[in-house]
C-alpha cells in the first residue's frame, strides 16, 4: 500500500487561508467517504482534527474543514493563526480493509 | 477522562525482543479498536496495525506482516506492540491509538514510546 500524496510544505500569512491537498487512488481516497486528517506538533501525538472527509471533532475550530472530489481529499485552514503552525497528515480507509497515511505536510505561518 | 497511557522508552541492542504497552481508561477497552502507528526520526506516520481486544481480532498493514505481533490483554484494558528481535531500522517513535470501527479514525492517541535500537 503506497502513502497517500500530499505537498511537502505549505505557507500562508496569518489571517489568510491555505488548503493542503492529499491524493490517492480508486482504491483508498477515492472510494470510501473515510478520509481524516491529524495536526502534529514537534514532540506531540497527532490530534484528530478532521474525519469521514469533512466532520469535525468536538473541540476543533470550525476554521478547519475537509473535503474530497474523486481520488484527491483536502484540508483548508481560513483565518491563518501562528498555533496552526504545525504538520498535518491525511489518512485514509483502503479497499485491503486497513489504513494509510500521507507522507505529511509542513505548514509555516509566514 | 479518556486516555491512552504507554510505557516508557526503551534503548535495546538488535537481535533483542521488546514489548511495549497502551493502556486504555475511562472508556469499554473492548470496544474500541487499538491500532499501533510507527513515525521514524523526521519521518512520517504509518500504519502498522489494529486489534480489537473484544476478541482479538487483529489486522496487519502488509508492511509490517510477519516484523512485529500485536496483542491484547482486556482484563487489565492494555495492548502491546512486540518484536522478538529488534533491528537498528525499528529506532522510532511508536504511538498507539483507539478507533470505535474499523472505518472510524484514531480519535484518541497515546503519548508515544519511543525506541532505540543500538549497538
Amino acid at each position: 500500500q503506497s502513502a497517500l500524496t500530499q505537498p511537502a510544505s505549505v505557507s500562508g500569512s496569518p489571517g489568510q487561508s491555505i488548503t493542503i491537498s492529499c491524493t490517492g487512488t480508486s482504491s483508498d481516497v477515492g472510494g470510501y467517504n473515510y478520509v481524516s486528517w491529524y495536526q502534529q506538533h514537534p514532540g506531540k501525538a497527532p490530534k484528530l482534527m478532521i474525519y469521514d472527509v469533512s466532520k469535525r471533532p468536538s473541540g476543533v475550530s470550525n476554521r478547519f474543514s475537509g473535503s474530497k472530489s474523486g481520488n484527491t481529499a483536502s484540508l483548508t485552514i481560513s483565518g491563518l493563526q501562528a498555533e496552526d503552525e504545525a504538520d498535518y497528515y491525511c489518512s485514509s480507509y483502503t479497499s485491503s480493509s486497513t489504513w494509510v497515511f500521507g507522507g505529511g505536510t509542513k505548514l509555516t505561518v509566514l | 477522562e479518556v486516555q491512552l497511557v504507554q510505557s516508557g522508552a526503551e534503548v535495546k541492542k538488535p537481535g533483542e525482543s521488546l514489548k511495549i504497552s497502551c493502556k486504555g481508561s475511562g472508556y469499554s477497552f473492548t470496544g474500541y479498536w487499538i491500532g499501533w502507528v510507527r513515525q521514524m526520526p523526521g519521518k512520517g506516520l504509518e500504519w502498522m496495525g489494529i486489534i480489537y481486544p473484544g476478541d482479538s481480532d487483529t489486522r496487519y498493514s502488509p508492511s509490517f506482516q510477519g516484523q512485529v505481533t500485536i496483542s491484547a490483554d482486556k482484563s487489565i484494558s492494555t495492548a502491546y506492540l512486540q518484536w522478538s528481535s529488534l533491528k537498528a531500522s525499528d529506532t522510532a517513535m511508536y504511538y498507539c491509538a483507539r478507533h470505535r470501527t474499523t472505518r472510524d479514525a484514531f480519535d484518541i492517541w497515546g503519548q508515544g514510546t519511543m525506541v532505540t535500537v543500538s549497538s
